[in-house]
């Protein structure tokens, strides 16, 4: 069974850091591309970055690009999200989610990464 | 980036009763390789988004019969046969053929 199970997050105040954590389990994740895209209270879904399998290929949305790095881990089948210079509008809950065969056709249960002083 | 927009943006429906929600693309979503990456995704409550239908019109593992996919090009057209109460959440289309992959604004779904 597919599993991803998302940890890291928590109340951090504004330009603080956080890293995030995806850990993958019934499959492996070194043949797959991985994306975290996050939900904001009350409000729609927002890709935030994306990872191709061997990290070759590495993509951010502008509203994280140059605060947030996305990374993996293929050996412990894990998927990170290192979160800095955090602002208020980054508060959400954080998914991790699996890019392929199927465009997120697996998703974790969230993490919620609250910036607040 | 390609806008998804949505319509409805709210569906109340009555149990036993089909629902319908519109989603269109600001441009073309056919890939050079004559695929087209529409999906849906339902969120209940609480819940995590999940994957109901794929390249328009293909359900995904374990998704009821009774959604369905169907469109071409721009527009596009999720349908529940028949509402049950689970399946009250919002619904989000998304298109993966052009980086950044984009969604819809979402349309909520609630019995009346």
């Amino acid at each position: 069974e597919v599993q991803l199970v998302e940890s890291g997050g928590g109340l951090v105040k504004p330009g603080g850091s956080l890293r995030l954590s995806c850990a993958a389990s019934g499959f492996t994740l070194n043949t797959y591309s991985m994306s975290w895209v996050r939900q904001a209270p009350g409000k729609g879904l927002e890709w935030v970055s994306s990872i191709s399998s061997s990290s070759s290929h590495i993509y951010y949305a502008d509203s994280v690009k140059g605060r947030f790095t996305i990374s993996r881990d293929n050996a412990k089948n894990s998927l990170y999200l290192q979160m800095n210079s955090l602002r208020a509008e980054d508060t959400a809950v954080y998914y991790c989610a699996r890019d392929s065969p199927r465009p997120y056709d697996y998703w974790g249960q969230g993490t919620l990464v609250t910036v607040s002083s | 980036d390609i806008v998804m927009t949505q319509t409805p943006l709210s569906s109340p429906v009555t149990l036993g009763q089909p629902a319908s929600i519109s989603c269109r693309s600001s441009q073309s979503l056919v890939h050079t390789n004559g695929n087209t990456y529409l999906s849906w995704l339902q969120q209940r409550p609480g819940q995590p988004p999940r994957l109901l239908i794929y390249e328009i019109s293909n359900r995904f593992s374990g998704v009821p019969d009774r959604f369905s996919g169907s469109g071409a090009g721009t527009d596009f057209t999720l349908k529940i046969s028949r509402v049950e109460a689970e399946d009250v959440g919002v619904y989000y289309c998304m298109q993966a053929t052009q980086f950044p992959w984009t969604f819809g604004q979402g349309t909520k779904v609630e019995i009346k």
